[in-house]
């Protein structure tokens, strides 16, 4: 099955520490993108990359990192610099020529 | 500053009602729009894409217009069924450059036996 994953499901961070959501696709896609959503919000962008090795920042990208080694794969770490975590996560993917973005299940990051 | 705004926020009608969803946006430059559903603690799924240069697109019991010039667009689902209580999303897509979208904050639909 071709698809977007997301692990894990739930994440739960303690203060100062970092975290680190995994994505991966095994579409083919070359661009990939990162998204937090607030209860009762839209999707607000964090990173995104349009190719292997490149990525840049979205509209609320301080306090996250990424990292784009493979094709398939763009983690997302949660820095101790984020100071309001708490939300679910989405990733998504699109293909060259592709309008649609496909979405991943997502992550909920709860903090303890 | 694209802003993207969906009315109503949530919604509750009995089954088998014609319904009709909202999505205003403050910039008429778009690339294109995507109206997109999410099931609970769940991702989204794309529904309709409408490029700006058409009016309106149908699947099922969906269709969703356009209006670019008022910055508008609605999406119309004809006898609704409980299997359709979800949120649903609206994002455009600005003109030129990477996929970047601008999301409304939704709305969410139940619809009740």
């Amino acid at each position: 099955d071709g698809g977007i994953t997301q692990s894990p499901k739930y994440l739960f961070r303690k203060e100062g520490q970092n975290v680190t959501l995994s994505c991966e696709q095994n579409l083919n896609h070359d661009a990939m993108y990162w998204y937090r959503q607030d209860p009762g919000q839209g999707l607000r962008l964090i990173y995104y990359s349009q190719i292997v090795n490149d990525f840049q920042k979205g509209d609320i990208a301080e306090g996250y990192s990424v990292s784009r080694e493979k094709k398939e794969s763009f983690p997302l770490t949660v820095t101790s610099a984020q100071k309001n975590p708490t939300a679910f996560y989405l990733c998504a993917s699109s293909g060259t020529g592709d309008e649609t973005q496909y979405f991943g299940p997502g992550t909920r990051l709860l903090v303890l | 500053k694209q802003e993207v705004t969906q009315i109503p926020a949530a919604l509750s009608v009995p089954e088998g009602e014609n319904l009709v969803l909202n999505c205003s946006f403050t910039d008429s430059a778009i690339y294109n729009l995507q109206w997109f559903r999410q099931d609970p603690g769940k991702g989204l799924t794309s529904l309709l894409l409408i490029q700006s240069s058409q009016r309106e697109q149908t699947s099922g019991r969906l269709n969703a217009s356009l209006d670019k010039s008022s910055g508008r667009s609605t999406l119309y689902i004809a006898a609704s069924q409980p299997g359709d209580s979800a949120t649903y999303l609206c994002a455009v897509r600005r003109g030129g450059g990477y996929n970047k979208l601008i999301f409304g904050a939704g709305t969410r639909l139940a619809v009740h036996p």
